[in-house]
């Protein structure tokens, strides 16, 4: 059962435009909730996090958006750059238990 | 600089015979954890450690150990691998609550 829903599972975005990738779970005790960055051939990377006392969290051209009540988060990239071109996964820990999103291919077009 | 490092970066193994990867990190951290990486399903846990002597099973621990006798290394054994073990393998480390920082993978092929 996947404890973190995450779509959409891939995404083209033309560059300069929005890209948004969404995620749900179920389990209130999750806690801290970050969003990582994944290049081929490379392990992920931290890119942002949140925690749920907080509903917005922006960091550059990087925005997460967070909804306690509706369970729900999502990764907002502003101004996408060919350079954003990666695979992003959401994640969701409770302890020191991490669950992760399947993840989202983003393609940004020149 | 700081790292985790994992090694083998890639292994081609048969069926029942065992094996370990390696990671260690340079950080001092407290927290390490070892995940698997399967396409659409994303980075599932499959044991993590709080400090030296401390285990604990994640998501997905069946086929697989771990040991943490020092706070710098955190082996992953496969005793007796499989097929479905084949997969890509990512070791990560944190203080306690914080940031995880990912070694560069070990893909792994079990005929």
């Amino acid at each position: 059962q996947q404890q973190v829903k995450q779509s959409p599972q891939s995404l083209i975005v033309q560059k300069g435009g929005i890209s948004i990738i969404n995620c749900a779970y179920e389990n209130t005790a999750f806690d801290y909730f970050p969003w990582y960055q994944q290049f081929p051939g490379k392990g992920p990377a931290l890119l942002i996090a949140i925690r749920p006392d907080v509903s917005e969290k922006k960091e550059g051209r990087f925005t997460i958006s967070f909804n306690k009540s509706a369970k729900q988060f999502s990764l907002h990239i502003m101004d996408s750059q060919p350079g954003d071109s990666a695979t992003y996964f959401c994640a969701a820990t409770a302890g020191n238990q991490f669950y992760f999103g399947t993840g989202t291919s983003l393609t940004v077009i020149p | 600089e700081a790292q985790v490092t994992q090694n083998p970066r890639y292994l081609i193994t048969v069926t029942g015979k065992k094996l370990t990867v390696t990671c260690s990190q340079n950080m001092n951290h407290e927290y390490m954890s070892w995940y698997r990486q399967d396409p659409g399903l994303g980075l599932r846990q499959i044991y993590y450690s709080m400090n030296v002597e401390v285990t604990d099973k994640g998501d997905v621990p069946e086929g697989y150990k771990v040991s943490r006798k020092e706070k710098r290394n955190f082996p992953l054994i496969l005793e007796s691998p499989s097929p479905n073990q084949t997969s890509l393998y990512f070791c990560a480390s944190s203080l306690r609550g914080q940031t995880q920082y990912f070694g560069p993978g070990t893909r792994l092929l079990v005929l």
